[in-house]
């Protein structure tokens, strides 16, 4: 299977905890983004990495959150001290540029993760 | 910063087209995207429209944009109970980051 991976597919930890969630992004691909979706709504984006270099970030990305992707490859999202509203599901997408101009996102299957 | 709004249901009998609409704020996203996710499956592609075209049709699926008013739609023809998921648009913006509405959930019945 050469899609996107994701790893654990569901996480449950005590709130106060530290998480790290994996994503094997698509071998060939330079850019990897993190989304997080909550029940009932779209994906939001959480950080964009092109390479090894983490380019942006969003405003829901507080400081409990941290990503990186050493390598350039596979790249980690850790939640440090887990608070009940992290409960949601972690997307992982890579993309590189494609024949019809666009910059497609694959996206994993997720990781859920569930604060008790 | 760009914000996306949908409907959120949409019931549909087998057979028959599926519409489901779509508005946004910023006009400075260069493609708009439609995905589709299924219970338990990740979120797929199923096509998007670069912003200066007005339709795109691919198979059972046409996307129409209207710049003027904001507001993308995907039709779907003769829908089929394979159809039934939650579509969400999205936008595009820095880094061709996506910006997605909440999602409609399609509901096919025989």
């Amino acid at each position: 299977d050469t899609g996107v991976s994701q790893d654990p597919r569901h996480k449950i930890t005590k709130r106060g905890q530290n998480v790290t969630f994996r994503c094997d992004p698509i071998s060939e691909h330079n850019r990897l983004y993190w989304y997080r979706q909550t029940l009932g709504q779209g994906p939001e984006f959480l950080t964009y990495f092109q390479n090894e270099a983490q380019l942006e970030k969003s405003r829901l990305l507080s400081d409990r959150f941290s990503a990186e992707r050493p390598k350039g490859s596979f790249s980690t999202l850790e939640i440090q001290r887990t608070e009940q509203g992290d409960s949601a599901m972690y997307l992982c997408a890579s993309s590189s540029f494609g024949g019809q101009g666009i910059y497609e996102q694959y996206f994993g299957p997720g990781t859920r993760l569930t604060v008790t | 910063g760009e914000d996306v709004e949908q409907s959120l249901f949409l019931s549909v009998r087998e057979g028959d087209s599926s519409v489901i609409n779509c508005t946004y704020t910023d006009s400075s996203s260069t493609y708009l995207y439609w995905y589709k996710q299924e219970p338990g499956a990740g979120l797929q592609l199923l096509t998007y429209i670069f912003s200066n075209m007005d339709m795109k049709q691919d198979q059972r699926l046409t996307v129409l944009l209207n710049k003027k008013d904001k507001h993308l739609s995907l039709r779907i023809a003769d829908t089929q109970t394979g159809d039934s998921a939650i579509y969400f648009c999205a936008g595009s913006g820095g880094y061709n980051k996506l910006i997605f509405g909440a999602g409609t959930r399609l509901a096919v019945h025989p």
